[in-house]
């Protein structure tokens, strides 16, 4: 395996349903991101993990809830989500620390909520 | 406030139709701007990273230019297979970054 791996690709849950996005990278990085992608909109990014920390919430509510085990794996923990929260779901790794550094992103986990 | 936007929104051009993406930012000290290329179903995949105005840097058909404002991504002879979405983003302050919605082009053989 190479690159960003993101499981499942597609997801179909009902609004009480718990469920959670699995990424793993092996590019060896050190940082690791969650986007969200709507249609129209740009890129939001939602949470940023560096050295397996948490650096960057951005108001995201609480339904979701990320995980980050190891520096190769991070997770998206959902459960209550709403209508407005289908979208495709993205993940991200870079190597934080060198300066202007590209993220090399997963192919997403496209997410409807019904 | 830090931001990207990207024009037009969508370009259609005939097979061999050379054209231009723009990408304009808005960002307090720049520390790299990113191209990426998005195919329908796919995550974003990374093209060219510029750094300084005046820098360039080209692959097969694609040839990719900053100044202090913009940014632009030159298409020469476009083929069929270069159709997809065009993002840009600049990293913001913090661990921010920041994208552009895209450009989406459709090449008509």
């Amino acid at each position: 395996e190479t690159g960003v791996t993101q499981t499942p690709r597609h997801l179909v849950m009902g609004m009480t349903n718990k469920k959670s996005l699995k990424c793993e990278q092996h590019l060896g990085h050190n940082a690791m991101y969650w986007y969200k992608q709507s249609a129209k909109k740009p890129l939001e990014l939602m949470f940023v993990y560096s050295l397996e920390e948490r650096v960057e919430n951005n108001s995201v509510p609480s339904r979701f809830s990320p995980e980050c085990p190891n520096s190769s794996h991070l997770f998206l923990h959902l459960h209550t989500l709403q209508p407005e929260d289908s979208a495709l779901y993205l993940c991200a790794s870079s190597q934080q620390g060198a300066p202007g550094q590209p993220q090399h992103f997963g192919d997403g986990t496209r997410l409807s909520i019904l | 406030e830090d931001q990207v936007t990207q024009s037009p929104e969508a370009l259609r051009l005939q097979e061999g139709e050379s054209s231009s993406l723009n990408c304009s930012y808005t960002v307090s000290g720049l520390r790299g701007l990113f191209w990426y290329r998005q195919d329908p179903g796919k995550g974003p995949e990374f093209l060219f990273t510029l750094y300084s105005a005046g820098e360039e840097k080209e692959k097969e058909r694609l040839k990719a230019t900053l100044t202090k404002k913009e940014s632009f991504l030159h298409i020469t002879a476009p083929k069929p297979e270069d159709s997809a979405t065009y993002l840009c983003a600049v990293p913001g302050t913090g661990n921010q970054f920041y994208f552009g919605t895209g450009t989406s082009l459709t090449v008509i053989p």
